[in-house]
């Protein structure tokens, strides 16, 4: 089973609708991070958490929110999708435990949304 | 600004040749660079390279880290077809607490 699962792995949707994707880990990591891939542009941080309590805003949080519901739970939701947001949307997980090692991250499979 | 930029965006090579990969970098405070493989979907982790472990290997990769001139290259010997993928650096600093700043990506391709 994978480490980090993300869910759903494809899914298309209509400008305004609300989406969430989820992000669950089995890794026992205390930081997550949501990002999204565009071609060519390599990957952007959308907003990360550092535990539970502690959310903040990456590079690009306009027009996304996220929950995070347990230290393995961490939900992105577009509260009103459109269709810029088509995207490659990644979730990965790092231990700040591990000294240098933090930087280390580990990503789930993807999620590919299209945004009609 | 901080910023990480990789070279070329693409490469396509015959199967059993080299191929090298370059990455370089703007970080404040600069603490790590990382190397990603990724294939279909997910990116995985390659190697980590910091200003006390600057050269790594492994199989046929090995990267090192220039930590004067601020770039990493990323070597692939005796390639061969499941090489091919699009190669990610990202590098971390202390300012941008811990967060990692990511390259747009080199694209290798790997013919029979």
């Amino acid at each position: 089973d994978a480490d980090v699962t993300q869910t759903p792995r494809n899914r298309i949707t209509k400008t305004g609708k609300r989406i969430m994707l989820e992000c669950s880990q089995t890794k026992g990591h205390d930081r997550m991070y949501w990002y999204r891939q565009d071609p060519g542009l390599g990957l952007r941080l959308i907003y990360y958490s550092f535990d539970v309590k502690d959310i903040n805003k990456g590079e690009i949080s306009d027009g996304y929110s996220v929950s995070r519901q347990a230290q393995a739970k961490f939900s992105l939701s577009l509260e009103s999708a459109i269709p810029n947001q088509t995207a490659l949307y990644f979730c990965a997980t790092s231990d700040s435990s591990r000294g240098l090692a933090k930087n280390i991250q580990y990503f789930g499979a993807g999620t590919r949304l299209s945004v009609l | 600004e901080d910023k990480v930029v990789q070279s070329p965006l693409s490469l396509v090579v015959h199967e059993g040749d080299t191929v090298t990969l370059n990455c370089s970098y703007e970080v404040t405070n600069f603490r790590s660079l990382l190397w990603y493989k990724q294939e279909k979907k997910a990116p995985t982790f390659l190697f980590m390279l910091t200003s006390s472990g600057i050269e790594k290997k492994s199989g046929r990769l090995s990267s090192i880290l220039d930590n004067k001139e601020l770039f990493s290259i990323l070597n692939i010997t005796a390639t061969q077809t499941g090489d091919s993928a699009v190669y990610l650096c990202a590098v971390g600093g202390m300012d941008s607490n811990y967060q990692l700043i990511w390259g747009a990506g080199t694209k290798l391709i790997i013919k029979p």
